[in-house]
């Protein structure tokens, strides 16, 4: 079983508010991931780490950011939160391989997501 | 355009029976696929991988299958249970950039019938 784990699970906040989504992983993953997944749809990269102090921008543009300060923790944040927020956000980890970041150890965990419901 | 495309979209079946999923890719180049289970409201949980070499792999009641000549992959599940009631997702990572990128299908959501 995958030790990543994501808070809240659930948020439903209104308009403007500005909000945090925790992600937290034990395995000592090097890379961390963020995605947004919408109902009957692939999941969207939106940001994803390399290590501590490393950052990127994913595939999908998104008015949020991360930060990475610790190896553990890799948290996204919404300045003002608007309707169009609304959606699963997951985190996901792997370890990182310089040469080729997936199998046989890069296997990609997945935290169980955050449902942002915004009014 | 790298591209994954999942089949059926929806599946029902009853308990006991088989199913095949189907995943077609035009990634490229190809470095390995995937494929996940995710229950409602939960994260995906990884079922298989499979690299270029491999062109079947079992994990419990399900058997992936890959063509890497013809970019087809499949998702045997044998014996049906409830708890299978899904969606099931085929992801497909290129070896073309230092990213490694992912590219995901949309699922095929399977019910599973008492």
């Amino acid at each position: 079983e995958a030790d990543i784990y994501q808070t809240p699970r659930y948020l439903v906040i209104g308009t403007g508010k500005k909000i945090t989504l925790e992600c937290s992983q034990t395995m000592g993953h090097d890379k961390m991931y963020w995605y947004q997944q919408d109902p009957g749809m692939e999941l969207h990269l939106i940001h994803y780490s390399y290590g501590v102090n490393s950052t990127e921008k994913g595939d999908l543009s998104s008015e949020s950011t991360v930060s990475r300060i610790r190896t553990e923790h890799f948290p996204l944040t919404l300045e003002s939160a608007r309707p169009s927020h609304t959606s699963q956000y997951l985190c996901a980890s792997s370890e990182y391989i310089l040469r080729d970041f997936v199998p046989p150890s890069g296997e990609l965990f997945f935290g169980e997501g955050s449902r942002l419901t915004v009014l | 355009k790298n591209q994954v495309e999942q089949s059926p979209q929806s599946l029902i079946i009853l308990e006991g029976k088989n199913c095949t999923l189907q995943c077609n890719y035009t990634v490229s180049p190809f470095s390995n696929l995937r494929w996940y289970k995710q229950d409602t409201g939960r994260g995906p949980v990884s079922l298989t991988i499979m690299t270029f070499s491999e062109n079947t792999k079992s994990n419990g009641r399900y058997t992936a299958t890959l063509d890497a000549d013809t970019k087809q992959s499949s998702l045997h599940i044998t014996a049906s249970q409830l708890s299978d009631s899904a969606s099931y997702i085929c992801v497909v990572s290129d070896r073309g950039s230092t990213l490694g990128r992912l590219y995901f299908g949309r699922g095929t959501q399977l019910t599973v019938w008492p």
